[in-house]
Parts: structure tokens; C-alpha cells; sequence
């Protein structure tokens, strides 16, 4: 099955700085790539997502980037702000549209 | 829309007993699933549905059964509770026409002891 690898594992910033996270992914059918935030005590929630024919997507101070061939995608955070400050997730979905596998997440932490 | 809920919030159960947690959506979405999430180890695929009447296991499907017999309810149920199934239980759903972005629910903390 699919496996999703993210690195690292926590982050560490200060505010005004950028935010990158990393995942891999290991089956080459995968075709679609969210992000997700999880705050404290609530569920994950969607902040961008890409598909397989797209290479770059991007919402105000978030981008996400594609690379099929290594088959890896990057969530890219510019100027951070400590609201920034939470879990994030990469997951990736194939041909089963019921399926999605996450990466283990990443604890981002905005210094102000 | 109230959107994904879920109950109970919190639950403590005892070895050996069982309990069905709750998942509702009103969004008339087709997809709906299930995932634990443990310290460092992400969001694991319990059990998974593609629409009503059918169901399929996901990584970690032992110790629980679901069900679903209409679309908006998806409940999962744990057979006989065990102190390794002490999680926070998350349910979500998503549909095609949204490009298969999920919509979770607030959580369940359950403690087994």
C-alpha cells in the first residue's frame, strides 16, 4: 500500500520566517496531495491541496509544490505568524478514492 | 450544515467493554472514515466507506467493526475494548465533487483502562 513519509518531525521558527515541510510518497498512482491543519483539540482542517497535473499551487502566504518523478511534495509557509503555530499533515490519495494515507505530521512553532 | 459531528466527546471504558462511537454528516457526502490518531504517529485509516452498504478495512481494522446503512451515519464500533485502543478517534467524509477534500469531525478522546 501507500506509504507517506514527512520530515520534520517538529519545526521551529521565528516570526517573519518561512516554513517548509516534506513528504514522500511511495505509490506512483497517487493523484491527489492535501495539507492539513490540526489546532489543539480540533480536527485536521484543509488549507491547500494539489493535484497529480499541477506542479505549483498557491494561497497568499501558502504554497505547495509537486514533484512526480521523486515523488515528493513540499508545504511552503512565508512569513509566519504565531496563528501559524499548529500540527500539519501531508497525505496522499490513489485510484481508491476512499483512501488516503498521512504523513505522522509536523508540530510548527511560531516564535514571536 | 452542523457539518461532521461526533459522540461522545470524551468516554473511558474498561477492558473488555464494548462501545459504538458516533459519526453524522449532513453534506450528503459519499465517502466517510474512520482514523485513530496517536502521539507521533499521524492519522491511521481504521475503516473507510464509499457509499452506503459499503464498507472496506483500512491499515488498522482489528477490533473494530463498522456499518454503514445510510449515508449521512457511519458508526464504529469496538468489540472488546483494550488498553492498546486508547486514542483520539476522528471521523471524516468527502465527496468527488469537491476534489476528495476530507471535513473531520471534533474527535473522540477515548481512554481504556
Amino acid at each position: 500500500g501507500e506509504n507517506v513519509e514527512q520530515h520534520p518531525s517538529t519545526l521551529s521558527v521565528q516570526e517573519g520566517d518561512s516554513a517548509v515541510i516534506k513528504c514522500t510518497y511511495s505509490d506512483s498512482a497517487s493523484n491527489y496531495f492535501p495539507w492539513y491543519k490540526q489546532e489543539l483539540g480540533k480536527g485536521p482542517q484543509l488549507i491547500i491541496d494539489i493535484r497529480s497535473n499541477v506542479g505549483e499551487k498557491k494561497d497568499q502566504r501558502i504554497a505547495v509544490t509537486l514533484n512526480k518523478t521523486a515523488k515528493h511534495f513540499s508545504l511552503h509557509i512565508t512569513e509566519t505568524q504565531p496563528e501559524d503555530s499548529a500540527v500539519y499533515f501531508c497525505a496522499a490519495k490513489g485510484t481508491n478514492a476512499g483512501k488516503s494515507t498521512f504523513g505522522d505530521g509536523t508540530t510548527l512553532t511560531v516564535k514571536p | 450544515n452542523a457539518g461532521v459531528t461526533q459522540t461522545p466527546k470524551f468516554q473511558v471504558l474498561k477492558t473488555g467493554q464494548s462501545m459504538t462511537l458516533q459519526c453524522a454528516q449532513d453534506m450528503n457526502h459519499e465517502y466517510m472514515s474512520w482514523y485513530r490518531q496517536d502521539p507521533g504517529m499521524g492519522l491511521r485509516l481504521i475503516h473507510y466507506s464509499v457509499g452506503a452498504g459499503i464498507t472496506d478495512q483500512g491499515e488498522v481494522p482489528n477490533g473494530y467493526n463498522v456499518s454503514r446503512s445510510t449515508t449521512e451515519d457511519f458508526p464504529l464500533r469496538l468489540l472488546s475494548a483494550a488498553p492498546s485502543q486508547t486514542s483520539v478517534y476522528f471521523c471524516a467524509s468527502s465527496y468527488r465533487g469537491a476534489g476528495y477534500e476530507q471535513y473531520f469531525g471534533p474527535g473522540t478522546r477515548l481512554t481504556v483502562t
